[in-house]
């Protein structure tokens, strides 16, 4: 079991240009989520999926688009890379059962836009 | 007002002590509350979910205070290895997404 795999684990882009995250689990959980980390502000929500063909916005969806390509994989794409989307970027996904909620990590996408 | 605070630190103390975080929650239909430790560059990992009636884990004790809104971690007899920052994290089944305070971070020095 592999867990939350998520690449690249580095990226450098230039302002406007565009890349898509990828992340996948093997651990046949329903819901997957992106999340962005920034110095003060801990890990706010971009967007999630609660299942496949599902996504919904989180507290932080602009500039983003995401897609739930399978029940394994979800992807985060930036179209037009702007420096204040420098950042730490993780995946999750998510075992939930009833009134638990377990979220498992990647090791998370470091992004710099110059 | 964020829906999760901490105290940010940093909480420097030597191996063997005690020290205890504290977080607060704004939303009083928040259903469900976990630790989780970050270290330097990693991603987050579980540590314990807290129950209402308090729970233990080995040298790890989590309070929740559902009146005060309010939620614990007290560590005992640090360890080095302990060093890393501690996330305050809170879920909420409306919004079926976990919110994340700051985190706190420790160091445990020799």
């Amino acid at each position: 079991n592999a867990g939350v795999t998520q690449t690249p684990k580095f990226q450098v882009l230039k302002t406007g240009q565009s890349m898509t995250l990828q992340c996948a689990q093997d651990m046949n959980h329903n819901s997957m989520y992106w999340y962005r980390q920034d110095p003060g502000m801990g890990l706010r929500l971009i967007y999630y999926s609660a299942s496949e063909g599902t996504t919904d916005k989180g507290e932080v969806p602009n500039g983003y688009n995401v897609s739930r390509l399978n029940k394994r994989e979800f992807s985060l794409r930036l179209e037009s890379a702007a420096p204040s989307q420098t950042s730490v970027y993780f995946c999750a996904s998510v075992e939930s059962t009833g009134q638990t909620f377990a979220q498992y990590f990647g090791p998370g996408t470091r992004l710099t836009v110059t | 007002r964020k829906e999760v605070e901490q105290d940010p630190g940093p909480f420097n103390v030597p191996e063997g002590a005690t020290v205890a975080f504290n977080c607060t929650y704004s939303n009083s239909a928040s259903q469900s509350f976990f630790w989780y430790r970050q270290d330097c560059r990693k991603e987050p990992k579980l540590l314990m979910s807290v129950y209402s009636s308090g729970n233990e884990d080995g040298r790890f004790t989590a309070q929740l205070n559902r009146a005060s809104q309010y939620i614990s971690l007290l560590i005992r007899d640090s360890k080095l290895s302990d060093s890393a920052t501690y996330l305050c994290v809170v879920y909420q089944t409306g919004a079926n997404n976990l919110f994340f305070g700051t985190g706190t971070r420790l160091t445990v020095i020799p």
